[in-house]
């Protein structure tokens, strides 16, 4: 199956501070979500970005799928951004999360 | 997107018993995708469950382990059965929403086997 690694596994931030996560996986892919798993659990989908370059309020995302990757990039970060982030590639039936990046923002 | 509920949101179970758990979805969907968490760990799919027909499961996973039930459109249900304390874990439900395949998750169930 797909193999799905991603870096950092762990980052520390001072809140106002900008980041760069990202996704390298083996195989093409027609599916790339990313995901944001908050301290209490719930898994929230950041978003849906095959190929391209999307952007939502403080995050954007750009997938490479030629070369096979993904990025998350959060700017001027905030405490409520902690939480475990989650690149999950794959196809329409079935997608493989990745192994997160567990993020703490600090005051 | 859709709105997805779980029962029970937690629960501490004892080693050899079995507890089912309810996906309930506001709409209806095709696909319906059920998630285990280890502690500390990613997801892994256990398997996919389309009304009307057998679930689809992983490699690692059995029916007979963890069957599942999909009666209708809107509902599933996961069993652990024969539970161990290595089925500690948070187990979620998952189903596609929006104009892509975006999934959306439900809050999980937090497992402990004593």
């Amino acid at each position: 199956g797909i193999q799905v690694e991603q870096s950092p596994p762990d980052l520390i931030l001072q809140e106002g501070a900008n980041s760069t996560l990202r996704c390298n996986f083996s195989d093409s892919v027609n599916n790339l979500q990313w995901f944001h798993q908050n301290p209490w659990g719930q898994l929230i989908n950041l978003f849906y970005i095959p190929s391209g370059t999307k952007q939502n309020g403080r995050l954007s995302a750009t997938t490479v799928a030629t070369e096979r990757y993904s990025l998350l990039y959060i700017s001027s970060s905030q405490t409520t951004d902690s939480g475990v982030y989650f690149c999950a590639p794959g196809g329409y039936q079935k997608v493989t999360f990745g192994t997160g990046t567990k993020l703490q923002v600090i005051p | 997107s859709a709105v997805i509920s779980q029962k029970p949101s937690r629960d501490i179970c004892q080693r050899g018993t079995s507890l089912t758990i309810q996906c309930q979805v506001d709409s209806q969907v095709t696909m319906m995708f059920w998630y285990r968490q280890q502690p500390g760990q990613s997801l892994t799919l256990i398997a996919t469950a389309n009304q009307g027909s057998e679930a689809t499961y992983e490699s690692g996973f059995v029916i007979d382990k963890f069957p599942i039930s999909r009666p209708n459109l809107t509902f599933s249900t996961l069993t652990v059965s024969n539970m161990s304390p290595e089925d500690s874990s948070i187990y979620l439900c998952s189903v596609y929403g929006g104009q892509n395949y975006e999934q959306y998750f439900g809050p999980g169930t937090r497992l402990t086997v004593t």
